[in-house]
């Protein structure tokens, strides 16, 4: 198995430019979450789906963010506007069912917003 | 929430048994202990797991006291490439549960 996938591994954006970060969870798997990590907060919980539905985004900081579960095999977590402050790791993990599941985590994205 | 609290940092001699503790006082029944690592940049990676019983596997031991309000992780051999932060979390059935924070960063030396 390929293991969580996630693209790019590194962006570089402007402050107010549109970032979206991509996420391809493991095949069979039916939760999947994304996490912010920065050196202050370490690392947060931004939303959790399962079987593609949005069960918890109390983590999500602002309406800048917004993150999207079309299908089981793909999701999308967007920054627009972005700022300086958004500039962190993000990881996208999945689990087989649930957040009481042991979860697999991606090689992460690298977000610099300059 | 299950929140839990880890000490920010430790050091193991290379060869030595890494003991790292959590507090999670505010577990509730039906929460695993849960505990991952992460080397360098890379996603966190999963190590062992428990409930309520201590738990061993080919990468660490796990013991959980009686009360369930804190748990020990075991290297019993730390090697250099044991060097990570290593983070304890409670994980139950919902999200709302779902709580890494800082983890502790144990320095394995030579």
């Amino acid at each position: 198995d390929a293991g969580v996938i996630q693209s790019p591994r590194h962006e570089v954006t402007e402050m107010g430019q549109e970032v979206t970060l991509r996420c391809k969870p493991i095949s069979g798997h039916n939760s999947l979450f994304w996490y912010r990590q920065t050196m202050m907060r370490g690392l947060e919980l931004l939303i959790y789906f399962n079987n593609n539905v949005p069960i918890d985004d109390s983590g999500m900081p602002e309406d800048r963010f917004s993150a999207k579960m079309p299908n089981a095999s793909f999701s999308t977590l967007k920054i627009q506007p972005s700022e300086p402050r958004d500039s962190a790791v993000y990881f996208c993990a999945s689990s087989q069912q649930g957040a009481g599941e042991t979860q697999y985590f991606g090689p992460g994205t690298r977000l610099l917003v300059l | 929430d299950a929140k839990t609290t880890q000490p920010p940092s430790m050091d193991c001699a290379e060869g030595r048994a890494a003991n790292l503790p959590c507090n999670h006082s505010t577990i509730s029944g039906n929460e695993y202990v849960y505990w991952y690592r992460q080397i360098h940049s890379q996603g966190p990676q999963y190590i062992i797991h428990g409930l309520k019983n201590n738990e061993t596997n080919e990468m660490a031991s796990l013991i959980i006291t009686e009360d369930r309000k804190s748990s020990t992780l075991i290297l019993p051999h730390a090697t250099l490439r044991d060097t990570a932060v290593y983070y304890c979390t409670a994980l139950g059935f919902g999200a709302n549960n779902l709580f890494f924070g800082t983890g502790t960063r144990l320095t394995v030396i030579p």
